[in-house]
C-alpha cells in the first residue's frame, strides 16, 4: 500500500531555530505538494514541484521558507528562522501528471514554535 | 478556478445515506469537480472526482447536475468512521499548464454521523 511519508510527525522548537521537514513522495508520483493548515487559515498551498522543479510557490512566506526537492524520492520544507505564527500542521502530498488531480496526503508534521 | 459553497455542517445517522451538497454556479466548461475529506488530525484523503457525468466508486457517488452549477457527494450507508470535513473543489483541466493539479480548499462540510 503505497504511501506519502512525513518526518518528523511532531516537532517542537523555540522561535528563531531552523526546522527542516522531510516528505517522500509515492513512488513514480512526479507532482509534490506543500500545505500548512491552521484553524484561522484552513488548508493553504505553500509551494507544488512537477518533475522535482518548482511551478508555484506564490503561497509560502519567501524570506523564511523554502522547499526543494534534492531528488525524486525527498521533498524538503525549511523554515529559517521559525516564528510563533508558524505553528501549524504541514501536509506533504503527491501525485502523478496523469492523475488528473489525485493528490495523496500524508499524515502531516505538526510544527510549534515556542 | 471556480468559488464552491457548501453547507458549514451536517449530520447522518449511522447506516443512512449521507448527500453533501455544493453549488458551484460559475463552473466552466473545462473544469473538474472534485471531492476530499479529512478525518480528524489525518491527512485529506481523495474520494472522487467528475466533469458532467455521474460518478462512482469504491468510496462514493458523485451525482452532478446537467448546467453542472451543482453536485452532490452521497455516501450510500454512513458508518462512525465517516465522521470528517468534506471538501468540495473545481478545478480547471489545463493539462500541461503550471496551475495542473493544484487544488484550492474551502472550510468544507463537517459530517458527523450519528449511531
Amino acid at each position: 500500500d503505497a504511501r506519502v511519508t512525513q518526518t518528523p510527525r511532531d516537532k517542537v522548537t523555540e522561535m528563531g531555530q531552523e526546522v527542516t521537514m522531510r516528505c517522500q513522495p509515492i513512488l513514480g508520483h512526479n507532482t509534490v505538494f506543500w500545505y500548512r493548515q491552521t484553524m484561522m487559515q484552513g488548508l493553504e498551498l505553500l509551494a507544488y514541484f512537477r518533475n522535482r522543479a518548482p511551478l508555484d510557490d506564490s503561497g509560502m512566506p519567501k524570506d523564511r521558507f523554502s522547499a526543494e526537492m534534492p531528488d525524486a524520492t525527498l521533498a524538503t520544507l525549511k523554515i529559517q528562522p521559525s516564528e510563533p505564527r508558524d505553528s501549524a500542521v504541514y501536509f506533504c502530498a503527491s501525485g502523478s501528471y496523469q492523475g488528473l488531480g489525485e493528490q495523496y496526503f500524508g499524515p502531516g508534521t505538526r510544527l510549534t514554535v515556542t | 478556478d471556480a468559488k464552491t459553497t457548501q453547507p458549514p455542517s451536517m449530520d447522518c445517522a449511522e447506516g443512512r445515506a449521507a448527500n453533501l451538497p455544493c453549488n458551484h454556479s460559475t463552473i466552466s466548461g473545462n473544469e473538474y469537480v472534485y471531492w476530499y475529506r479529512q478525518i480528524h488530525s489525518q491527512g485529506p484523503q481523495y474520494i472522487i472526482h467528475g466533469l458532467k457525468n455521474n460518478e462512482t466508486n469504491e468510496m462514493a457517488s458523485l451525482i452532478i447536475t446537467e448546467d453542472r452549477k451543482s453536485s452532490t457527494l452521497i455516501l450510500p450507508h454512513a458508518t462512525l468512521r465517516d465522521t470528517a470535513v468534506y471538501y468540495c473543489i473545481v478545478r480547471a483541466s489545463n493539462a500541461g499548464g503550471t496551475s495542473y493539479g493544484k487544488l484550492t480548499f474551502g472550510q468544507g462540510t463537517i459530517l458527523t454521523v450519528h449511531p
